[in-house]
């Protein structure tokens, strides 16, 4: 199975202040073939299911605010929140879909 | 309105049996995958298993292979989970999810709680 860890665990960032979460993965995720990186990231807020933020690593799902972007290629990837505001306080997951055996990151707690 | 809508959790004995199912609306159920992922009190999301659109295909974590079952019903927009031989680390919110063209999943339901306790 793919391993996917993300760092850190835990993040306090201030109100309008930059936010960036990692996440890598125990194998390459990037099919060759099409060039697309089978990554996704998704925001839990206490009490509600995942939201779909970013997929191929860097499109943005539709109605996420352009403060969110996604970076990364192969490995290793960042989710970044380019000012921070007080609804973005939530748990972020990464997850790999290169394989039907999906996982997800352990997931990074993001405080103000 | 696309939606997803589980039922079926509640309390369950160790070895016990529980049906969830995930009644889908707004979309054609048919051409998606779907699956079902879960989360422990206080823990990360777990993915469970999966289904192509057809049911032809089945995938499964390691932690519940053998044990639950997968399977679709396209006539009636419907997701289920068989699980049987429960065990207490089965116990979680168990959301099913539309897996989106590419693999990520798109759209979620808000969930049913499966607690398994003597």
């Amino acid at each position: 199975d793919i391993v996917m860890t993300q760092s850190p665990d835990s993040l306090a960032v201030s109100l309008g202040e930059r936010a960036t979460i990692n996440c890598k993965s125990s194998q390459s995720v990037l099919y060759s073939s099409n060039n697309k990186n089978y990554l996704a990231w998704y925001q839990q807020k206490p009490g509600q299911p995942p939201k779909l933020l970013i997929y191929w690593a860097s499109t943005r799902e539709s109605g996420v605010p352009d403060r969110f972007s996604g970076s990364g290629s192969g490995t290793d990837f960042t989710l970044t929140i380019s000012s921070l505001q007080a609804e973005d306080v939530a748990v972020y997951y990464c997850q790999q879909y290169y394989s039907t055996l999906y996982t997800f990151g352990q997931g990074t707690r993001l405080e103000i | 309105e696309v939606q997803l809508v589980e039922s079926g959790g509640g309390l369950v004995q160790p070895g016990g049996s529980l049906r969830l199912s995930c009644v889908a609306s707004g979309f054609t159920f048919s051409s998606y995958a779907m699956s079902w992922v879960r989360q422990a009190p206080g823990k990360g999301l777990e993915w469970v298993s999966g289904i192509s659109g057809s049911g032809g295909s089945t995938y499964y974590a390691d932690s519940v292979k053998g044990r639950f079952t997968i399977s679709r019903d396209n006539s009636k927009n419907t997701l289920y989970l068989q699980m049987n031989s429960l065990r207490a680390e089965d116990t979680a919110v168990y959301f099913c999810a539309k897996i989106g063209s590419g693999g990520a999943f798109h759209i979620w339901g808000q969930g049913t709680m499966v607690t398994v306790s003597s």
